[in-house]
């Protein structure tokens, strides 16, 4: 089974620029989740959907800040504009259903602005 | 609110030594699981267990070993004759709402020959 795959690896920018992330998951997978996960502490989720549907977007800065899901698939996380303190790893996750606790993580984007 | 709390910020073993890593939550439900992630250097999140908060029972798998003790809320891991493949940050965690996870800060375990 192929994993969570994320798209870039590595992503350099400087404050005010925009990026996107791509995110497609575990093939089957209803629910996926964006974590943010800043150096030197654990991931906080962002954004989750349940297929092409928002289930919890509270923590997600939505004035910069956006994500979808388009056929409720593959997903795309963007900040626009990024500020310094966006720099982070973005990580996505997916599993089979929305309750089921087995998560999948990516390997997810490393984002430095400068 | 939904707290997870591991106050070993890095640990540094020599290799083949026991390193337990510690873990404290906080939770107002009643029912409730608890995970352990880890987190090598190319960044992916490992799942590596998922207990229930139904079942204390210790338990051991392969060289991973695990205390849950409700009454002090707290869920530690431990890796017996660590090996530098160990190296990695250990996260635990408690999902909420929506299976929204709360993590720790993370425990950086650092095994060396």
């Amino acid at each position: 089974e192929a994993g969570v795959a994320q798209s870039p690896r590595y992503k350099i920018i400087e404050k005010r620029q925009s990026v996107a992330f791509w995110c497609n998951p575990i093939s089957g997978h209803a629910t996926l989740y964006w974590y943010q996960q800043i150096l030197g502490q654990g991931p906080k989720l962002l954004i989750q959907f349940q297929n092409n549907g928002v289930v919890d977007d509270s923590q997600l800065p939505k004035d910069r800040f956006s994500a979808e899901r388009l056929k409720g698939v593959d997903s795309t996380l963007k900040i626009q504009p990024a500020k310094l303190e966006d720099s982070a790893v973005y990580l996505c996750a997916s599993s089979p259903t929305r309750g089921d606790y087995g998560y999948t993580f990516g390997s997810g984007t490393r984002l430095t602005v400068v | 609110a939904q707290k997870v709390t591991q106050a070993q910020t890095e640990i540094s073993v020599v290799e083949k030594e026991d390193v337990t890593l510690d873990c404290v939550y906080e939770t107002r439900d009643t029912t409730y699981y608890l995970f352990w992630y880890k987190q090598p250097p190319s960044g992916e999140l490992v799942f590596l267990i998922r207990r229930n908060s139904f079942d204390e029972q210790n338990e051991i798998s392969g060289r991973y070993s695990w205390n849950f003790q409700k009454s002090t809320s707290s869920f530690n891991f431990t890796i017996t004759a660590s090996q530098v493949v160990d190296s990695a940050v250990y996260f635990c965690a408690l999902p909420g709402a929506a299976s929204k996870l709360t993590f720790g800060t993370g425990t950086r375990l650092q095994v060396m020959l």
